[in-house]
């Protein structure tokens, strides 16, 4: 199984502030030009929501202060300007293989 | 625009299979991958597996063969049989689209239903 690593596993932030957290894979998971690397933001008692697919696509929808980046084995999800409503847990998730793995979760709080 | 629906028993005992229906409205269930993803309380998530359109599947190899996932193309629904339930199994249990290729991230997702395993 290829695991995912998330960090930090929480922090704590004020709105305005810029934020970032990476997923490290435990193998590559780009093949050829495509990275296989999704992020999904979920709030309490919801549904995971897809922020960003192939590791940089941001999808329909997804404000764009929110951006991915990465190749390889690392990347990372930005939020340059955190707002109110982000506040959630943030997941990676591999989409190259099977079993499909998440990251472990980063929880985004209010500071 | 398509929206997934999970239904099924909200308790299941210990030793007995859990079953779950998804069903799709405001698309077809033909030529996309779906997926069963469970999340236990307060913890992350964890892939269950998928069926192809075409009956074509693949299971989390950590749940030891307990799991099968069926499509009835008929009612646009597919379903997830747990077999051997323990308290491990409790979990909020989502349905999920990836999109046509292999390689698809998962949207939309089910709001999810709670099941718990207990006697």
């Amino acid at each position: 199984d290829i695991l995912l690593t998330q960090s930090p596993s929480s922090l704590s932030a004020s709105v305005g502030d810029r934020v970032t957290i990476t997923c490290r894979a435990s193998q590559t998971i780009t093949m050829g030009t495509e990275t296989y690397l999704n992020w999904y933001q979920q709030k309490p008692g919801r549904a995971p929501k897809v922020l960003i697919s192939g590791a940089i696509n941001l999808q329909n929808g997804v404000p764009s202060r929110f951006s991915g980046s990465g190749s390889g084995r690392d990347f990372t999800l930005t939020i340059s300007s955190l707002q109110p409503e982000d506040f959630a847990t943030y997941y990676c998730q591999q989409s190259y293989t099977t079993p499909r793995t998440f990251g472990q979760g980063t929880r985004v709080d209010i500071k | 625009q398509v929206q997934l629906q999970e239904s099924g028993p909200g308790l299941v005992k210990p030793s007995e299979t859990l079953s779950l229906t998804c069903t799709v409205s405001g698309g077809s269930i033909n030529t996309y991958y779906w997926s069963w993803i469970r999340q236990p309380p307060g913890k992350g998530l964890e892939w269950i597996g998928y069926i192809y359109y075409t009956g074509s599947t693949s299971y989390n190899p950590s749940l030891q063969g307990r799991v099968t996932i069926s499509v009835d193309r008929s009612q646009n629904q597919f379903s997830l049989n747990l077999t051997s339930v323990t308290a491990a199994d409790t979990a909020v249990y989502y349905c999920a689209k990836a999109g046509r290729r292999f390689f698809d991230w998962y949207d939309p997702w089910g709001q999810g239903t709670l099941v718990t395993v207990s006697s």
